[in-house]
């Protein structure tokens, strides 16, 4: 039962366009979400969070944007950079439990 | 500088034979969790621990063991039971409460 999907496993962007990763999950309890990246052979890193009580969220070029009556999130990259070219996947949280993973999308941004 | 360190880097195992992979933070953070990577499968929790000499079963403990003896130190075994080891493992920690983990960068185990 997957709780956390991220149904496009790639994207491809031109530089210095908008990427736009989308995420949906099916437990209307999880309390906080949070959005990694990850290069090949490494390990996650955190990007952004939102909190079930926020709509939107934003840090520099990142942000993050909540639906709770859709039980969608989406992260939004503008402008997009070869160096953003990694996998990200989409995280959600329950108070007091572990991270559910989404399955990742590949996003690939083109010069 | 502080960090969570995972050894080794890769790993090859015949079939039939248990390996242990090395996970340590000297974050002081009270949480530790091990996921194993799948492409398409995203991450998927094997087994965490929130404090010492405690720890549950993630999604897919089975053909698994961990340990925490001490803070620092989370090592999981990959036993003969496991089916199909051949995957990405990460090992994470955080402070309790906190939900931002931090990730190790990962051990690849292939089984030949």
């Amino acid at each position: 039962d997957q709780q956390v999907k991220q149904n496009s496993p790639s994207l491809s962007v031109q530089e210095g366009r908008i990427s736009i990763l989308n995420c949906d999950y099916t437990n209307s309890m999880f309390d906080y979400f949070l959005w990694y990246k990850k290069y090949p052979a490494e390990g996650p890193t955190f990007l952004i969070s939102i909190s079930s009580i926020k709509d939107k969220n934003e840090d520099g070029r990142f942000t993050v944007f909540l639906n709770k009556s859709a039980k969608h999130l989406s992260l939004h990259i503008v402008p997009s950079q070869p160096g953003d070219s990694a996998v990200y996947f989409c995280a959600a949280i329950l108070q007091g439990g572990k991270l559910i993973f989404g399955q990742g999308t590949e996003l690939s941004v083109k010069p | 500088d502080g960090g969570i360190t995972q050894s080794p880097k890769y790993l090859f195992r015949k079939e039939g034979q248990n390996v242990t992979l090395s996970c340590e933070q000297n974050l002081n953070h009270d949480a530790m969790y091990w996921y194993r990577q799948d492409p398409g499968q995203g991450l998927r929790l094997i087994y965490y621990s929130q404090i010492v000499n405690d720890f549950q079963k993630g999604d897919i403990a089975e053909g698994y063991s961990v340990s925490r003896e001490k803070k620092e130190s989370f090592p999981l075994t990959v036993t003969s039971a496991q089916k199909n080891p051949t995957a990405f493992y990460l090992c994470a920690s955080s402070i309790a409460g906190y939900y931002g983990y931090t990730f190790g960068s990962g051990t690849r185990l292939t089984v030949v």
